[in-house]
């Protein structure tokens, strides 16, 4: 079965200073693989979506994620923190082949503070 | 803008009384979803649907219910809600059979059982 692990729980960032969130999966074949944010007492927010093609995808907000089949990994990062966004960022990859619905399956979720 | 909507936002449940969580969709999407997310975690799927009248289990269905009776609406139902019901529950709706579709989540509802 699937799973998304991602390592950090909470990781706290400078205004200013880059990102860095890690994300780790175990899928069988093609992953097709999204980070979603959350703000306070809000739903999920879609930031990017990857699928077969460049490994590296420009999201919403300066985000940016890089996807590596040998590390099975997809990390988020942005290069300049601003203070709305501070969140908790979901790693996630979809339960079918091609993506083709909402099942996914998510990770733990990183908290991520920004400080002035 | 796509819209998912949840109602109640926020509510307090008694030990074995029944609950029913509501989602309504204005994206005309023919799939939707029930999930639950614990503190600490991420979130997990209960229920979900492909198409009015039909309802298919998902990860965690025990203790749970799902009612599809149009395309608009998703509710989750707990027939005797337990403590470890207590968590917050997502409905979301996603285009069907889409490559790499984008799912629509509602705000949540914050369901305490006491």
């Amino acid at each position: 079965a699937q799973s998304v692990t991602q390592p950090d729980a909470r990781v706290t960032v400078s205004e200013g200073a880059s990102l860095q969130l890690r994300c780790k999966y175990s899928y069988f074949g093609t992953p097709y693989l999204f980070w979603y944010v959350q703000y306070p007492r809000q739903g999920l927010q879609l930031l990017l979506k990857y699928y077969p093609g460049d490994p590296v995808v420009q999201g919403v907000n300066g985000f940016e994620a890089e996807f590596s089949k040998s590390n099975s990994s997809f990390h988020l990062r942005k290069a300049s923190v601003h203070w709305s966004d501070w969140a908790v960022y979901f790693c996630a990859v979809s339960m079918d082949t091609g993506g083709l619905s909402g099942k996914l399956t998510f990770g733990e979720g990183t908290q991520v503070t920004v400080i002035s | 803008e796509a819209a998912v909507t949840q109602s109640p936002r926020s509510k307090v449940a008694v030990t074995g009384g029944k609950v029913t969580l509501s989602c309504h969709q204005t994206n005309n999407h023919d799939y939707m979803y029930w999930y639950r997310q614990d503190t600490g975690h991420g979130l997990r799927l209960i229920h979900y649907s492909y198409v009015a009248d039909s309802t298919e289990k998902g990860d965690i269905p025990d203790g749970y219910k799902a009612s599809r009776p149009s395309q608009e609406n998703f509710s989750l139902i707990l027939e005797l809600a337990s403590l470890s019901q207590t968590a917050v529950y997502f409905c979301a709706s996603s285009d069907a059979g889409t490559v790499n579709t984008e799912v629509f989540f509602g705000k949540g509802t914050r369901l305490t059982v006491v």
